[in-house]
């Protein structure tokens, strides 16, 4: 099955301490992106990659950073410097001018 | 920010009927899309119409284009049950090309 998988489903990150989350996909598509989503709230972009290689900050990219050595992988990692990182993180992935395909997302707190 | 606003905020309706929810964005578009989301879960696309098109259907859904009063609206035909979830527009709006901005949602009860 073609599809995009993020892991770990729930994290708990302490005071301090950076986390990486994962996402993959197998779908062959060249763009990939990295949503947050707080409670009640639509999602606000962190970052985006349209080919390997290469990224763009999105609008809240301050404590998050990412890397595209594949295609087919995208991880997002939450520094100690992101202040207030707890929320629901969703990766998607697409290719030219069509829907985006979404992973089942990663709940992160912060304990 | 470009970003749509979805009204209503919340809806409830009663099985069978129809569930009517509006997006508003602020500049051009090369394209508006929109997607459910059950609680906790990811995002699934369910419609993307282009900037020249003003309206498409899919299944039970109907979803119009006004490109010039810069709204869209989703229309949910004979609302089930399993329709409860929350609606969000997005929009393409970038030379970039496919990256979305998204609203807040609009959260659909459909009761029993």
């Amino acid at each position: 099955d073609g599809g995009i998988t993020q892991s770990p489903k729930y994290l708990f990150r302490k005071e301090g301490q950076n986390v990486t989350l994962s996402c993959e996909q197998n779908l062959n598509h060249d763009a990939m992106y990295w949503y947050r989503q707080d409670p009640g709230q639509g999602l606000r972009l962190i970052y985006y990659s349209q080919i390997v290689n290469d990224f763009q900050k999105g609008d809240i990219a301050e404590g998050y950073s990412v890397s595209r050595e594949k295609k087919e992988s995208f991880p997002l990692t939450v520094t100690s410097a992101q202040k207030n990182p707890t929320a629901f993180y969703l990766c998607a992935s697409s290719t030219a001018s069509y829907g985006y395909t979404f992973g089942s997302g990663t709940r992160l707190t912060v304990v | 920010s470009q970003q749509g606003e979805e009204d209503p905020q919340a809806l409830s309706i009663q099985e069978g009927e129809n569930a009517t929810m509006n997006c508003s964005y602020k500049t051009s578009i090369n394209n508006l899309q929109w997607y459910r989301q059950n609680s906790g879960r990811g995002l699934v696309h369910l419609i993307l119409i282009r900037s020249n098109e003003r309206e498409k259907h899919s299944g039970r859904l109907r979803v119009t284009l006004d490109t010039s009063k810069k709204s869209s609206s989703l229309l949910i035909t004979a609302s089930r049950a399993a329709d409860t979830a929350s609606y969000f527009c997005a929009t393409d709006w970038g030379a970039a090309g496919n990256k979305l901005t998204f609203g807040g949602g609009t959260r659909v009860l459909v009761k029993p």
